[in-house]
């Protein structure tokens, strides 16, 4: 079952613009990750952020959590044609859980950045 | 360093018949991991490897599925008596602990 929610489903937004993508989560996690992945190909680690951080940067990249609303937001600033891609989260649940130790990924956001 | 890599790439094979996968994860990391991925979907979990050890089965690995990894490094899925709805992206995945997964390129399987 898919555990988180990615919103909006899909986003079409010109060169240079920010993109933001939320997801919403059911159960208590141990951390949270974001990936992306290009048409038809495997999925590439982007950033990884723990319960107990509440925000995190990588580059062009700014995540959120918010464990009192089972809630993320990734951010990619000043976005550039190359990150058209799906971007998915995906929770760890916590240990002694049913869910922990394996990935449990939302449905996706399609990004589309126009040049 | 060479990522993840898997083979074949695509395989197109006819209902009933078996299909094996196999992967190779980055050498340090104790852990491998496989998922399923159909078109405009996230990828499910199926099962993960600890070394050799196999600890955990999803609901969707049904007996037709069988996943090994002798000697805790390459793994091998099989699904025998394939049937159309079988037909996915099949992922693999390795990491060190309860960390980031670094994914392969996936087997894309067609069954007609």
């Amino acid at each position: 079952s898919q555990q988180g929610e990615e919103d909006p489903q899909a986003l079409s937004i010109q060169e240079g613009e920010n993109a933001t993508m939320n997801c919403s989560y059911k159960t208590s996690i141990n951390n949270l990750q974001w990936y992306r992945q290009n048409s038809g190909r495997g999925l590439v680690h982007l950033i990884l952020i723990r319960s107990n951080e509440r925000e995190k940067h990588s580059g062009r990249l700014r995540v959120t959590l918010d464990t009192s609303k089972k809630s993320s937001s990734l951010l990619i600033t000043a976005s550039r044609a190359a990150d058209t891609a799906s971007y998915f989260c995906a929770t760890d649940g916590q240990p002694g859980g049913t869910s922990y130790g394996k990935l449990t990924f939302g449905q996706g956001t399609i990004l589309t950045v126009h040049p | 360093d060479t990522g993840v890599s898997q083979n074949p790439r695509h395989k197109i094979t006819k209902r009933g018949q078996n299909v094996t996968f196999r992967c190779d994860p980055i050498s340090e990391h104790n852990r491998l991991y496989w998922y399923r991925q159909t078109l405009g979907q996230g990828p499910e979990f199926l099962t993960y490897f600890q070394n050799e050890a196999q600890l955990e089965k999803s609901r969707l690995l049904s007996d037709r599925f069988s996943a090994e990894r002798p000697k805790g490094s390459f793994s091998t899925l099989e699904i025998q008596r394939t049937e159309q709805g079988d037909s996915a992206m099949y992922l693999c995945a390795s990491g060190q602990g309860h960390y980031e997964q670094y994914f392969g390129p996936g087997t894309r399987l067609t069954v007609t």
